[in-house]
């Protein structure tokens, strides 16, 4: 079976500052990963995924993640953090075969100006 | 221009009544989901529909039974509400059936109180 674990309830961070939110993953063959971010009273907006190839990828709103396969880790970071980052963050996974999306805990983020 | 909406954003009604929650996508998605996402945050996936087959159905009571008229659709009826039904009830799509690469898009989201 598949999980996801975000070891961090809450992540502080002052304004200007780098963000990095932590997951690690487990799954069964090569894994699929996402990120999404989840403002007050909202849905679920999509960050970005890593699928294959380079391990360090790109998404929305300036935000990257690294995959690492020997860590099995996929975290979320940022250079600069904005306030207007503040929401809460879910990783994700599929396996490679299925469309059965895992979900974190979820970390909320809460950046200080 | 909504991508994935639902209705009603918010619902509130007794235990013991039945009611159902509507989602649409004009995304031209041929697979959509529905999850569940508790007090805490936690985020679980309860069914998923490709061309209104049914393809995912976790461990769910059988109270919760989702309708799919067409493909855009996706509705979740739930009969003899519980208090533990309470939570916020979200939407998805995907474009492909049983790819895993395919990146999921939510609607808004409907809160369930059970009173």
């Amino acid at each position: 079976a598949q999980s996801v674990a975000q070891p961090e309830d809450q992540v502080n961070v002052a304004e200007g500052n780098p963000l990095t939110v932590k997951c690690t993953y487990s799954v069964s063959g090569n894994p699929y990963l996402f990120w999404y971010v989840q403002y007050p009273n909202r849905g679920l907006q999509f960050l970005l995924k890593y699928i294959t190839g380079d391990n360090l990828v790109k998404g929305s709103y300036g935000f990257e993640a690294e995959f690492n396969k020997s860590q099995t880790s996929f975290h979320l970071k940022k250079p600069s953090a904005l306030v207007s980052d503040s929401a809460l963050y879910f990783c994700a996974v599929t396996p490679t075969a299925g469309n059965k999306l895992t979900f974190g805990g979820g970390t909320r983020v809460l950046v200080k100006p | 221009d909504t991508a994935v909406s639902q209705t009603p954003k918010y619902l509130v009604t007794q235990m013991g009544n039945d009611k159902s929650i509507k989602c649409e996508q004009n995304l031209g998605h041929d697979t959509m989901y529905w999850y569940k996402q508790d007090s805490k945050k936690f985020l679980k996936i309860m069914f998923s529909y490709n061309n209104k087959e049914l393809i995912i159905n976790e461990t769910v009571p059988n109270r919760f039974s989702p309708k799919s008229p067409d493909k855009a659709h996706l509705n979740l009826h739930i009969n003899s509400l519980e208090l533990g039904d309470s939570a916020v009830y979200f939407c998805a799509s995907s474009q492909v059936r049983g790819l895993g690469t395919d990146t999921q898009y939510f609607g808004p989201g409907t809160r369930l109180t059970v009173l």
